[in-house]
């Protein structure tokens, strides 16, 4: 079955440095998502990108964050300078034009 | 807004036995789908089973069945014949089916605990 692949699994960085998640979609997918959970808390939008271009984005994805799609299949969050409070297990998923979503493992980001 | 409430922080149940979670969500919209995710200790989040609100049959996927109820706006999810490997934290989510690629609202979950 295809599957959402997500790097680097575990990332610890310093307060204030740029950090870039990575997720290779399932590829004959249209739509593309970051999701958030901050530990014991439940799980957050955080954008959508469809055509190249973000088609939606939640409050808490502020101009600290940017998504790229570089290549035809990579899907990249980036943080420009990370604070304590984006620790946090970071999702990303992907959608044909229906309803299904599949998200990948995760990437868990640890801010110190 | 659409808004997802589950209202029980914690469940528990026996092995081999019947457990519902509890699912409430507010939409104006007439059509959406609705999902329950499990999420064990890796935090993967693993798709367990879906309904279509145009569907009137309830949805079933081996020990897992929902009871959707539109007109309340609940969406249960029962587990038959429960086994450790079902211990989980569970979200119950919605969304819209209007948009292609509309976003998940997620309720704040149900952490499951089996006793062998």
């Amino acid at each position: 079955e295809p599957e959402v692949t997500q790097t680097p699994s575990h990332q610890v960085t310093q307060m204030g440095q740029e950090v870039i998640l990575r997720c290779v979609p399932i590829s004959n997918h249209l739509y593309f998502y970051w999701y958030r959970q901050i530990l014991g808390q439940k799980v957050e939008f955080l954008v959508s990108f469809y055509n190249n271009e973000i088609s939606e984005k939640s409050e808490i994805f502020d101009d600290q964050f940017s998504v790229e799609r570089p290549d035809g299949s990579n899907f990249t969050l980036k943080i420009r300078s990370t604070k304590l409070e984006d620790s946090a297990m970071y999702f990303c998923a992907s959608s044909g034009q229906y309803y299904g979503y599949t998200f990948g493992s995760g990437t868990r980001l640890t801010v110190v | 807004a659409q808004t997802v409430t589950q209202s029980q922080p914690e469940m528990s149940v026996q092995e081999a036995e019947t457990v519902t979670l509890s699912c409430t969500y507010d939409t104006s919209e007439s059509d959406y789908y609705l999902f329950w995710y499990k999420q064990p200790p890796s935090r993967q989040m693993i798709l367990v089973i879906r309904q279509e609100a145009y569907k009137q049959q309830n949805a079933t996927e081996n020990r897992f069945s929902v009871n959707f109820q539109k007109a309340a706006k609940s969406f249960s999810l029962k587990i038959s014949d429960s086994q450790l490997g079902d211990a989980a934290m569970y979200f119950c989510a919605y969304r819209p089916a209007e948009t292609s690629g509309s976003r998940l609202t997620f309720g704040e979950g149900t952490q499951l605990t089996v006793n062998p």
